[in-house]
Protein backbone atom coordinates (compact mmCIF):
# COMPACT_ATOMS: atom_id res chain seq x y z
CA UNK A 1 0.00 0.00 0.00
CA UNK A 2 1.72 2.97 -0.83
CA UNK A 3 -0.60 5.24 1.10
CA UNK A 4 -2.08 7.22 -1.82
CA UNK A 5 -6.11 6.74 -1.78
CA UNK A 6 -7.78 7.07 -5.28
CA UNK A 7 -11.87 6.78 -5.33
CA UNK A 8 -12.95 5.93 -7.33
CA UNK A 9 -11.78 2.56 -8.38
CA UNK A 10 -13.35 2.47 -11.74
CA UNK A 11 -16.02 4.70 -13.55
CA UNK A 12 -18.78 4.06 -16.49
CA UNK A 13 -19.85 7.14 -18.03
CA UNK A 14 -21.17 8.12 -21.60
CA UNK A 15 -20.07 10.43 -24.26
CA UNK A 16 -20.78 14.27 -23.07
CA UNK A 17 -20.48 13.35 -19.48
CA UNK A 18 -18.44 14.86 -16.74
CA UNK A 19 -16.76 13.28 -13.82
CA UNK A 20 -14.93 13.62 -10.59
CA UNK A 21 -11.94 11.70 -9.48
CA UNK A 22 -10.54 12.09 -6.08
CA UNK A 23 -7.09 11.39 -4.79
CA UNK A 24 -5.51 11.80 -0.80
CA UNK A 25 -2.19 12.34 -0.50
CA UNK A 26 0.09 10.39 1.36
CA UNK A 27 0.56 11.47 4.84
CA UNK A 28 2.19 14.46 4.73
CA UNK A 29 3.06 15.10 1.40
CA UNK A 30 1.97 18.35 0.09
CA UNK A 31 2.75 18.10 -3.97
CA UNK A 32 -0.03 16.01 -5.89
CA UNK A 33 0.40 14.94 -9.86
CA UNK A 34 -2.02 13.47 -11.93
CA UNK A 35 -1.25 11.31 -14.95
CA UNK A 36 -3.41 10.01 -17.62
CA UNK A 37 -2.21 6.10 -18.81
CA UNK A 38 -3.63 4.48 -22.19
CA UNK A 39 -2.66 2.29 -24.54
CA UNK A 40 -1.94 4.94 -26.97
CA UNK A 41 -0.22 7.65 -25.20
CA UNK A 42 1.24 5.49 -22.56
CA UNK A 43 1.58 7.46 -19.18
CA UNK A 44 1.59 10.82 -19.62
CA UNK A 45 1.65 14.02 -17.00
CA UNK A 46 -0.82 16.06 -16.60
CA UNK A 47 -0.81 18.57 -13.97
CA UNK A 48 0.97 18.77 -10.29
CA UNK A 49 -0.47 20.91 -7.47
CA UNK A 50 1.62 21.99 -4.08
CA UNK A 51 0.40 22.86 -1.29
CA UNK A 52 -2.91 24.26 -2.89
CA UNK A 53 -1.25 26.00 -5.47
CA UNK A 54 -1.06 24.87 -9.51
CA UNK A 55 2.77 23.90 -10.00
CA UNK A 56 3.08 22.88 -13.73
CA UNK A 57 0.83 21.71 -16.50
CA UNK A 58 1.30 18.85 -18.89
CA UNK A 59 -0.93 17.69 -22.05
CA UNK A 60 -3.67 17.98 -20.55
CA UNK A 61 -6.89 19.17 -22.27
CA UNK A 62 -8.99 22.64 -21.97
CA UNK A 63 -12.07 19.66 -20.91
CA UNK A 64 -10.17 18.34 -17.86
CA UNK A 65 -9.27 20.93 -14.77
CA UNK A 66 -7.88 20.22 -11.65
CA UNK A 67 -7.96 21.59 -8.10
CA UNK A 68 -6.28 20.61 -4.63
CA UNK A 69 -8.16 21.60 -1.01
CA UNK A 70 -6.82 22.95 2.14
CA UNK A 71 -6.86 19.42 3.29
CA UNK A 72 -4.60 18.79 0.64
CA UNK A 73 -6.77 16.11 -1.22
CA UNK A 74 -7.23 16.36 -4.98
CA UNK A 75 -9.67 16.04 -7.51
CA UNK A 76 -9.94 15.56 -11.40
CA UNK A 77 -12.86 16.71 -13.21
CA UNK A 78 -13.35 15.65 -16.74
CA UNK A 79 -15.88 17.10 -18.58
CA UNK A 80 -17.57 17.14 -22.24
CA UNK A 81 -16.07 13.25 -21.87
CA UNK A 82 -15.35 11.43 -25.49
CA UNK A 83 -14.38 8.08 -25.96
CA UNK A 84 -10.93 8.56 -26.25
CA UNK A 85 -10.98 9.93 -22.81
CA UNK A 86 -10.26 6.11 -21.87
CA UNK A 87 -7.88 5.55 -20.06
CA UNK A 88 -6.40 4.77 -16.47
CA UNK A 89 -6.40 7.97 -14.01
CA UNK A 90 -3.16 7.89 -11.34
CA UNK A 91 -2.57 10.04 -8.46
CA UNK A 92 0.22 10.54 -7.11
CA UNK A 93 2.07 12.28 -4.39
CA UNK A 94 5.69 13.33 -2.75
CA UNK A 95 6.56 15.40 0.36
CA UNK A 96 7.63 18.49 -1.41
CA UNK A 97 7.99 20.27 -5.32
CA UNK A 98 10.75 19.25 -6.59
CA UNK A 99 12.84 16.47 -8.09
CA UNK A 100 14.35 15.10 -4.70
CA UNK A 101 11.69 12.68 -4.04
CA UNK A 102 9.99 10.44 -6.52
CA UNK A 103 6.16 10.60 -6.28
CA UNK A 104 4.22 7.17 -4.63
CA UNK A 105 1.40 6.09 -6.75
CA UNK A 106 -2.02 5.32 -5.75
CA UNK A 107 -3.82 2.44 -7.65
CA UNK A 108 -5.43 4.28 -10.55
CA UNK A 109 -9.40 4.86 -11.53
CA UNK A 110 -10.42 3.34 -14.50
CA UNK A 111 -12.63 5.48 -16.82
CA UNK A 112 -14.27 4.07 -19.48
CA UNK A 113 -16.87 6.04 -21.55
CA UNK A 114 -19.22 4.55 -23.71
CA UNK B 1 11.27 17.95 -26.63
CA UNK B 2 12.57 15.93 -23.21
CA UNK B 3 11.56 12.01 -24.28
CA UNK B 4 12.55 8.54 -22.59
CA UNK B 5 12.96 5.41 -24.46
CA UNK B 6 12.44 2.27 -23.73
CA UNK B 7 14.09 -0.04 -26.23
CA UNK B 8 11.67 -2.99 -26.28
CA UNK B 9 8.07 -3.20 -25.94
CA UNK B 10 7.62 -6.65 -24.72
CA UNK B 11 9.99 -9.41 -23.31
CA UNK B 12 9.94 -12.57 -22.86
CA UNK B 13 12.16 -15.32 -20.42
CA UNK B 14 12.47 -18.10 -19.02
CA UNK B 15 13.22 -18.12 -15.63
CA UNK B 16 16.00 -18.03 -14.35
CA UNK B 17 17.16 -16.42 -17.31
CA UNK B 18 19.52 -12.97 -17.03
CA UNK B 19 16.62 -9.16 -17.98
CA UNK B 20 18.29 -6.12 -19.24
CA UNK B 21 16.01 -3.27 -20.22
CA UNK B 22 16.80 -0.59 -21.96
CA UNK B 23 16.12 3.02 -21.41
CA UNK B 24 17.59 6.21 -22.63
CA UNK B 25 16.70 10.22 -22.28
CA UNK B 26 16.97 12.86 -24.19
CA UNK B 27 18.01 16.10 -22.18
CA UNK B 28 21.18 17.30 -21.95
CA UNK B 29 20.90 18.78 -18.34
CA UNK B 30 20.83 17.55 -14.67
CA UNK B 31 18.52 14.29 -14.27
CA UNK B 32 16.83 11.94 -11.66
CA UNK B 33 16.29 8.68 -13.39
CA UNK B 34 14.38 6.18 -12.14
CA UNK B 35 12.72 2.59 -12.52
CA UNK B 36 9.27 1.81 -11.61
CA UNK B 37 7.15 -1.87 -11.63
CA UNK B 38 3.77 -1.83 -12.60
CA UNK B 39 2.29 -6.03 -11.56
CA UNK B 40 -0.85 -6.44 -13.16
CA UNK B 41 -3.74 -4.95 -11.55
CA UNK B 42 -1.52 -2.93 -9.18
CA UNK B 43 -0.56 0.43 -9.01
CA UNK B 44 3.22 1.51 -10.13
CA UNK B 45 6.32 0.50 -7.06
CA UNK B 46 9.48 2.07 -7.09
CA UNK B 47 12.11 -0.34 -8.39
CA UNK B 48 15.63 2.35 -7.91
CA UNK B 49 16.06 5.66 -7.93
CA UNK B 50 19.66 7.83 -8.85
CA UNK B 51 20.13 10.79 -7.74
CA UNK B 52 23.99 11.18 -8.10
CA UNK B 53 27.03 9.31 -7.21
CA UNK B 54 27.76 5.35 -7.53
CA UNK B 55 26.33 5.36 -10.93
CA UNK B 56 25.68 1.58 -10.06
CA UNK B 57 22.47 1.60 -8.28
CA UNK B 58 20.67 -1.47 -6.33
CA UNK B 59 16.78 -1.33 -5.78
CA UNK B 60 14.57 -3.65 -4.26
CA UNK B 61 13.91 -7.54 -5.24
CA UNK B 62 17.41 -7.94 -6.79
CA UNK B 63 17.04 -5.26 -9.33
CA UNK B 64 19.95 -2.58 -9.98
CA UNK B 65 20.28 0.05 -12.50
CA UNK B 66 23.52 1.46 -13.86
CA UNK B 67 23.42 5.52 -15.04
CA UNK B 68 25.88 5.61 -17.92
CA UNK B 69 25.84 9.56 -18.58
CA UNK B 70 27.61 9.83 -21.89
CA UNK B 71 24.68 7.42 -23.07
CA UNK B 72 22.44 9.03 -21.68
CA UNK B 73 21.30 5.52 -20.58
CA UNK B 74 19.91 4.28 -17.21
CA UNK B 75 19.27 0.27 -18.68
CA UNK B 76 17.52 -1.89 -15.52
CA UNK B 77 19.55 -5.12 -14.89
CA UNK B 78 18.19 -8.93 -12.77
CA UNK B 79 20.85 -11.17 -13.23
CA UNK B 80 18.22 -14.17 -12.78
CA UNK B 81 14.40 -13.69 -13.18
CA UNK B 82 11.30 -15.16 -11.65
CA UNK B 83 8.03 -15.55 -12.93
CA UNK B 84 6.94 -12.82 -10.31
CA UNK B 85 8.83 -10.88 -12.37
CA UNK B 86 6.25 -10.42 -14.71
CA UNK B 87 5.16 -6.80 -15.12
CA UNK B 88 5.17 -3.75 -16.77
CA UNK B 89 8.42 -2.05 -16.10
CA UNK B 90 8.50 1.90 -16.74
CA UNK B 91 11.69 4.07 -17.29
CA UNK B 92 11.46 7.49 -15.56
CA UNK B 93 12.73 10.73 -14.93
CA UNK B 94 12.42 14.18 -13.70
CA UNK B 95 14.57 16.82 -15.17
CA UNK B 96 16.18 18.83 -12.15
CA UNK B 97 14.99 22.59 -11.51
CA UNK B 98 11.54 21.52 -13.22
CA UNK B 99 9.55 20.50 -10.84
CA UNK B 100 8.74 16.75 -9.66
CA UNK B 101 6.77 15.46 -12.92
CA UNK B 102 8.36 12.56 -14.04
CA UNK B 103 8.70 12.01 -17.81
CA UNK B 104 7.94 8.36 -18.76
CA UNK B 105 9.02 5.83 -20.91
CA UNK B 106 6.56 3.93 -22.90
CA UNK B 107 7.04 0.60 -20.56
CA UNK B 108 8.36 -2.87 -21.08
CA UNK B 109 6.45 -5.39 -20.86
CA UNK B 110 8.09 -8.58 -19.15
CA UNK B 111 6.77 -11.87 -19.48
CA UNK B 112 8.55 -14.64 -17.64
CA UNK B 113 7.66 -18.15 -18.37
CA UNK B 114 8.37 -20.83 -15.25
Amino acid sequence: DSGVTQTPKHLITATGQRVTLRCSPRSGDLSVYWYQQSLDQGLQFLIQYYNGEERAKGNILERFSAQQFPDLHSELNLSSLELGDSALYFCASSPNRGASSPPAFGSGTRLTVV
Amino acid sequence: AQSVSQHNHHVILSEAASLELGCNYSYGGTVNLFWYVQYPGQHLQLLLKYFSGDPLVKGIKGFEAEFIKSKFSFNLRKPSVQWSDTAEYFCAVIIYNQGGKLIFGQGTELSVKP
